[in-house]
């Protein structure tokens, strides 16, 4: 079974710039997750979707950060524009079940991100 | 809102010492809680889960977690570490009312392990 997916494995922009990272959860996993890891800090979590349905973005600075997943599979999250102190890791992790309380989370490698 | 306290960042054990890694979750209703490793360079994985039924569960690699409701814990605990459990391990809390359920996880400690 194929893992998690996500690319770029690094990206590196300049303040200001925009940047989209890109997620393939596992197959037929219906509930995706985008979490931000800080330096330091543990998984935050951005936004979660079940199918192509937003159940919670309260934590999804909405100002600069969107996301989307059209089709109920991959998902996109873009920043726009990035500040020095979205540097981070981004993740991605699916579950198997709109009741994902009951699964556990598979992850994906994430993506860094570095804002100059 | 819930939170999950792993009050040791950063461990460092020598081999076949007993390992005991905090966490403490604030929430008043039904949990289920996890323990998340993260080995140098490979992705976040599931080590145990508990959801319901016996306190104590294992894990894979030989870890166990205990989950005490009146202290609000779920420390995770091996008896003898090895040089391969070196990572990272995040404690995490699914907690929730109604539909919804959302998790939480904690700042993570960073286990040494001496050869």
């Amino acid at each position: 079974e194929a893992g998690v997916a996500q690319s770029p494995r690094y990206k590196i922009i300049e303040k200001r710039q925009s940047v989209a990272f890109w997620c393939n959860p596992i197959s037929g996993h219906a509930t995706l997750y985008w979490y931000q890891q800080i330096l330091g800090q543990g998984p935050k979590l951005l936004i979660q979707f079940q199918n192509n349905g937003v159940v919670d973005d309260s934590q999804l600075p909405k100002d600069r950060f969107s996301a989307e997943r059209l089709k109920g599979v991959d998902s996109t999250l873009k920043i726009q524009p990035a500040k020095l102190e979205d540097s981070a890791v981004y993740l991605c992790a699916s579950t198997p079940s709109g009741t994902g309380h009951l699964y556990e989370q598979y992850f994906g490698p994430g993506t860094r991100l570095t804002v100059t | 809102a819930q939170s999950v306290s792993q009050h040791n960042h950063h461990v460092i054990l020598s081999e076949a010492a007993s390992l005991e890694l905090g966490c403490n979750y604030s929430y008043g209703g039904t949990v289920n809680l996890f323990w998340y490793v993260q080995y140098p360079g490979q992705h976040l994985q599931l080590l145990l889960k508990y959801f319901s039924g016996d306190p104590l569960v294992k894990g894979i690699k030989g870890f166990e977690a205990e989950f005490i409701k009146s202290k609000f814990s779920f420390n995770l605990r091996k008896p003898s570490v090895q040089w391969s459990d070196t990572a990272e391990y995040f404690c995490a809390v699914n907690a929730g009312s109604g539909g919804y359920q959302k998790v939480t996880f904690g700042t993570g400690t960073k286990l040494q392990v001496i050869p």
